[in-house]
């Protein structure tokens, strides 16, 4: 059971260009989200999903979007990177509300 | 705005103390607060606290909610250097949304 995936680990990124964070979990969750941290700032809540074809914005959602097409997948897409998004991004899924969050382990961007 | 705050954000103690981490929060809406442990990568689970009074143990780790204070307390026994990590803590005030809010965190470190 691999539980929460995310692909690449690291990425490093000219300021201007895009990319997308995968994400996708085998726990037939229906909530699914993105979070970055960053030093001193806990984890802020990017966007999240309550199902497929349903997506919502979170704290910080500027810069980012996202889509849910199935309910394995969550990718996040970066539209123009930016200095500002250098941060670590996880993706969580949790069965219902209140329930724990499973994290994926983590992609390190990097947006020189 | 609601919100969590965690003290001490740094601690550093000996192997074989007993270590206090505190949270406080603000919400508008309570169900129920977690803690998270974080090493070099993913957060993961150590307790999920709905009802005050009730202490919730693993292991040498135990926490406890108290909802007249707003607050919530972790307490590591004993401590090892593999203890040392980022201890997060975060609440959910339900809603569909599903959301977590994180605070900042405890970087708690365990020298031998």
């Amino acid at each position: 059971n691999a539980g929460v995936t995310q692909t690449p680990k690291f990425q490093v990124l000219k300021t201007g260009q895009s990319m997308t964070l995968q994400c996708a979990q085998d726990m037939n969750h229906e909530y699914m989200s993105w979070y970055r941290q960053d030093p001193g700032m806990g984890l802020r809540l990017i966007h999240y999903s309550v199902g497929a074809g349903i997506t919502d914005q979170g704290e910080v959602p500027n810069g980012y979007n996202v889509s849910r097409s199935t309910t394995e997948d969550f990718p996040l897409r970066l539209l123009s990177a930016a200095p500002s998004q250098t941060s670590v991004y996880f993706c969580a899924s949790t069965r219902t509300g209140g329930s724990p969050l499973h994290f994926g382990n983590g992609t390190r961007l990097t947006v020189t | 705005e609601d919100k969590v705050v965690q003290s001490p954000l740094s601690l550093v103690v000996h192997e074989g103390d007993t270590v206090t981490l505190n949270c406080s929060y603000e919400v508008t809406n309570f169900r129920s607060l977690l803690w998270y442990k974080q090493e070099k990568k993913a957060p993961t689970f150590l307790f999920m606290l709905t009802s005050s009074g009730i202490e919730k143990k693993s292991g040498r780790l135990s926490s406890i909610l108290d909802k007249k204070e707003l607050s919530s307390i972790l307490n590591i026994t004993a401590t090892q250097t593999g203890d040392s990590a980022i201890y997060l803590c975060a609440y959910y005030s339900g809603g569909s949304n599903y959301k977590l809010t994180f605070g900042k965190g405890t970087l708690l470190t365990v020298n031998p």
